[in-house]
């Protein structure tokens, strides 16, 4: 089936780092993504990471893939006010012509002074 | 190359009325997606289509929903008879042709719906 799960909510200080999780479903997911989404906004892509790789860095974010549970991570370094927002994982799922993004419910950041 | 716009950007209606959303793709692009995001929710998938074909509606509600993607011109969601239920901010995103596997989208701003 399509599912993606996420946990909800995550509150951390100013200056810690935040690691938001996601389990995905579709072991033929060759990409998965996380998107970021500030109030009132669209998507914006932040990552994504090759199925056969394991991490991926990208200078503040870390994306670690757990392929064999199907488990998705984000950590977020040096967390500032400024990423408060909601962060979604997606997986793929493959046509012949194509493909779509599945997304999880979001889990919304927030980050205290 | 301007990103993925859709328009309006909010958009009111009375219950019983014709709802019709615009989302032109980024230059280049041959796929559009829409979702819908209720409040409180993530987002929905409601419908895959390529220029002219609808590849996969499997997140279409079966009355009243209908999209498009005509081969000149935006792609257009079109929400007849609108109810309270429908109000909601409904995202479009485009990719180019699908390489490698990877179906990297990029998303417009969202329409604001709003039914009262």
């Amino acid at each position: 089936g399509e599912d993606v799960e996420q946990s909800l909510f995550l509150s951390v200080r100013e200056g810690d780092s935040s690691v938001i999780n996601c389990t995905y479903t579709d072991s033929s997911s060759t990409y998965l993504y996380w998107y970021k989404q500030e109030p009132g906004a669209g998507l914006q892509l932040l990552t994504y990471i090759f199925s056969n790789m394991d991490m991926k860095q990208d200078q503040r974010l870390t994306v670690l893939l757990n392929k064999k549970d199907k488990h998705l991570s984000l950590r977020i370094a040096d967390t500032q006010t400024g990423d408060s927002a909601i962060y979604f994982c997606a997986e793929t799922k493959i046509y012949n012509q194509g493909g779509k993004l599945i997304f999880g419910q979001g889990t919304e950041l927030s980050v205290k002074p | 190359n301007a990103g993925v716009m859709q328009n309006p950007r909010h958009l009111v209606r009375r219950r019983g009325q014709e709802a019709r959303l615009r989302c032109s793709p980024m230059k280049g692009h041959s796929h559009v997606y829409w979702y819908r995001q209720l409040p409180e929710e993530g987002l929905k998938f409601m419908v895959y289509l390529q220029k002219e074909n609808i590849i996969d509606e499997s997140g279409m509600p079966k009355e009243r929903f209908s999209a498009e993607f005509p081969k000149e011109g935006p792609s257009i969601l079109r929400i007849q008879q609108v109810v309270r239920g429908d109000s909601a901010a409904y995202f479009c995103a485009s990719s180019p042709e699908v390489r490698g596997r990877n179906t990297e989208a990029f998303f417009g701003q969202g329409t604001r719906l709003t039914v009262v």
